[in-house]
């Protein structure tokens, strides 16, 4: 079966530092990859995803991913965290036929000042 | 930019009455979605819809929910009979083809008391 997993609940950096999320998938073939971010009480922000092509991608606010097939891992970075990023973030895999996507269980994220 | 609305953005109910949670996605999309998440718990797919039709549905989506898209603009989400376990944030998702991420609207946080 299909999953989903980011394996730190809770991540706290520092204002500055850099930040890695670790996102890893179950699926049998090559996944479309996500990552959502949510802030407290509002809906899931798309901030960059994964088809094919080259495997580092851009997202909004300064993210960026890197699809790792040998290791079924889409970790997303940034290098220089601000304030502002503390948020849950949700690392997503969809199939090929887009019927439905599945999502990791989210790690939240509180920045240092 | 383009936005998947939804109304109302909370909602309380007592345990039995019927709801219906309402979504307008974005007018060329084609493939339509409920998601919800109960408070601090991950994302979980409850529907897809696309052509008139489900086209997926998860074990959670039993006979008591039911979606429609009754005039080509709004996709609805009716829950029959309201338990206090389907107390949620409800997000609706659309999606243009497989080139894009969904996009989510901001969510119904639906209360059943």
């Amino acid at each position: 079966a299909q999953s989903v997993t980011q394996p730190d609940i809770h991540i706290t950096v520092s204002e500055g530092a850099s930040l890695e999320l670790r996102c890893n998938y179950s699926y049998g073939a090559t996944p479309y990859l996500f990552w959502y971010v949510q802030s407290p009480g509002q809906g899931l922000q798309l901030l960059l995803k994964y088809f094919s092509g080259d495997t580092l991608v851009q997202g909004i606010k300064g993210f960026e991913a890197e699809f790792k097939r040998s290791q079924s891992s889409f970790n997303l970075r940034k290098p220089s965290v601000h304030w502002s990023d503390a948020a849950e973030y949700f690392c997503a895999v969809g199939l090929y036929n887009f019927n439905k996507f599945y999502f990791g269980s989210g790690t939240k994220l509180n920045v240092k000042p | 930019e383009p936005e998947v609305t939804q109304t109302p953005s909370h909602q309380v109910t007592q345990m039995g009455q019927e709801v219906i949670l309402r979504c307008v996605p974005i007018s060329n999309h084609l493939y339509f979605y409920w998601y919800r998440q109960i408070l601090g718990q991950k994302v979980e797919f409850l529907v897809s819809f696309y052509n008139n039709e489900i086209s997926e549905k998860s074990e959670i989506f039993d006979d008591q929910f039911s979606v429609e898209r009754p005039d080509g603009s709004n996709f609805t989400l009716k829950i029959r009979s309201t338990k206090l376990e389907d107390s949620a944030m409800y997000f609706c998702a659309s999606l243009a083809d497989r080139n894009y991420g969904y996009t989510f609207g901001s969510g119904t946080r639906l209360t059943v008391v």
